[in-house]
């Protein structure tokens, strides 16, 4: 079975520019998140989506990141523009959807660096 | 909100010594509880869950965990480690039967040879 894929898996830009991050889930899981990884911190949420619905995004700074779920499988990932405080790991994770036993798989990350 | 606190950050043993991760949480309801771990150059992978019943829960690679509720904690245990362990760990909750993930910081184990 194919894991979670992401690309690119590293991505270099300036401040105030603007990047995409690419998701493309295990196939048949409903939900999918995304999730930003601070150097020194666990993973945080920024958001969930069932399907092509969003369920939560109350910890996605909205003022400069964006997400959406075409047709309920891909994800894109925007940040618009870039903050030095953006350097992280941006994950993905998809799972079933099974009310609170579900087990959520990760994808290998895109490291964002901000110069 | 709940929240998880993971005390040690990084911890070194030598081969063969026994393992324990202290992981506590804050929520007073139902908790499912997770422990994952990321081997270097690896992405994030399940390691053990508990979800309800036997509070003593086996995962992959000889380890275990316990959820003492109590206590509000889950550590890991693993009583022999190996040089392959060397990796770090995390503890994650999700609270309340939603699908939310809220992990902890994180605790970066070495084994020396």
């Amino acid at each position: 079975e194919a894991g979670v894929a992401q690309s690119p898996r590293y991505k270099i830009i300036e401040k105030r520019q603007s990047v995409a991050f690419w998701c493309n889930p295990i196939s048949g899981h409903a939900t999918l998140y995304w999730y930003q990884q601070i150097l020194g911190q666990g993973p945080k949420l920024l958001i969930q989506f069932q399907n092509n619905g969003v369920v939560d995004d109350s910890q996605l700074p909205k003022d400069r990141f964006s997400a959406e779920r075409l047709k309920g499988v891909d994800s894109t990932l925007k940040i618009q523009p870039a903050k030095l405080e953006d350097s992280a790991v941006y994950l993905c994770a998809s799972s079933l959807w099974e009310q609170g036993r579900d087990e959520q798989f990760f994808g290998p990350g895109t490291r964002l660096t901000v110069l | 909100a709940q929240s998880v606190s993971q005390h040690n950050h990084h911890v070194i043993l030598s081969e063969a010594a026994s393992l324990e991760l202290g992981c506590n949480y804050s929520y007073g309801g139902t908790v499912n509880l997770f422990w994952y771990v990321q081997y270097p150059g690896q992405h994030l992978q399940l390691l053990l869950k508990y979800f309800s019943g036997d509070p003593l829960v086996k995962g992959i690679k000889g380890f275990e965990a316990e959820f003492i509720k109590s206590k509000f904690s889950f550590n890991l245990r693993k009583p022999s480690v190996q040089w392959s362990d060397t990796a770090e760990y995390f503890c994650a909750v999700k609270a309340g039967g939603g699908n939310k993930l809220t992990f902890g910081t994180g605790t970066q184990l070495k084994v020396e040879l």
